[in-house]
């Protein structure tokens, strides 16, 4: 597709449901990223995966948070068991790789996770 | 542990003036990036600089970076009111590559920008 999408844009959870989000990359890019953006604050790392390898996991803040990407492409963060603390903005980016120095990140809209 | 810092957090200009924001960041790394955030948006790669004395520029938009003051400045020209958003630097923590795409991004709080006819 043109950009990276995700989904749903919004999703409002009862403390204790689980969640999925999804995340669609850019057509053929090889490295998918998930950050979380609590409201007035820059987006704080999560996970990383080259294909569907996840090479860091450091910035899962629990192990309610997980995340896959089976096939290399869609990628799914899962938080089981959701706590208020978790409410924020879910953003996923995703980068050609390679050998290119100026890889950049390029950013889906976001899910906006509202935990009551 | 890296960590970055952007001065002023928030920033309010009025339309035709000049000003710099500020990134700090606290260990090596080989590549700075800039991206702008609209309310409720995602966020939009501006700049992308990789080595020291790299200069970029788009419309009224300057960003440079030096490696050994581990500081990179984002410097506004003649405001004008379509350049009202949230700015965030971010911080590539690998470091040591010959080659390679981007990893770990780190990022400062931001810097809200409003400009003001």
């Amino acid at each position: 597709g043109a950009g990276v999408s995700q989904s749903p844009r919004y999703k409002v959870a009862k403390r204790g449901q689980d969640v999925a989000l999804r995340c669609d990359p850019i057509s053929g890019h090889v490295s998918l990223f998930w950050y979380q953006q609590a409201l007035g604050q820059g987006p704080e790392f999560l996970t990383y995966f080259q294909n569907e390898a996840q090479l860091d996991k450091s910035g899962l803040p629990s192990d309610r948070f997980f995340a896959e990407r089976p096939e290399g492409s869609v990628s799914t963060l899962k938080i089981q068991r959701t706590q208020q603390e978790d409410s924020a903005v879910y953003l996923c980016a995703s980068s050609l790789w390679g050998v290119l120095s100026t890889d950049t990140q390029y950013f889906g809209p976001g899910t906006r996770l509202t935990v009551l | 542990e890296l960590k970055v810092e952007q001065n002023p957090l928030f920033l309010s200009m009025q339309e035709g003036k000049n000003y710099t924001i500020y990134c700090n960041y606290s260990t090596t790394s080989d590549r700075l990036y800039w991206y702008r955030q609209d309310p409720g948006k995602s966020l939009e790669s501006l700049f992308v600089l990789l080595s020291n004395g790299a200069v970029k520029q788009e419309g009224r938009l300057m960003a440079s970076l030096d490696t050994k003051a581990r500081l990179s400045t984002l410097h506004i020209t003649a405001a004008v009111h379509d350049l009202s958003a949230t700015y965030f630097c971010a911080v590539d923590a690998a470091t040591g590559r010959t080659q390679g795409g981007s990893e770990k991004l780190v990022f400062g709080k931001g810097t809200k920008l409003t400009v003001n006819p």
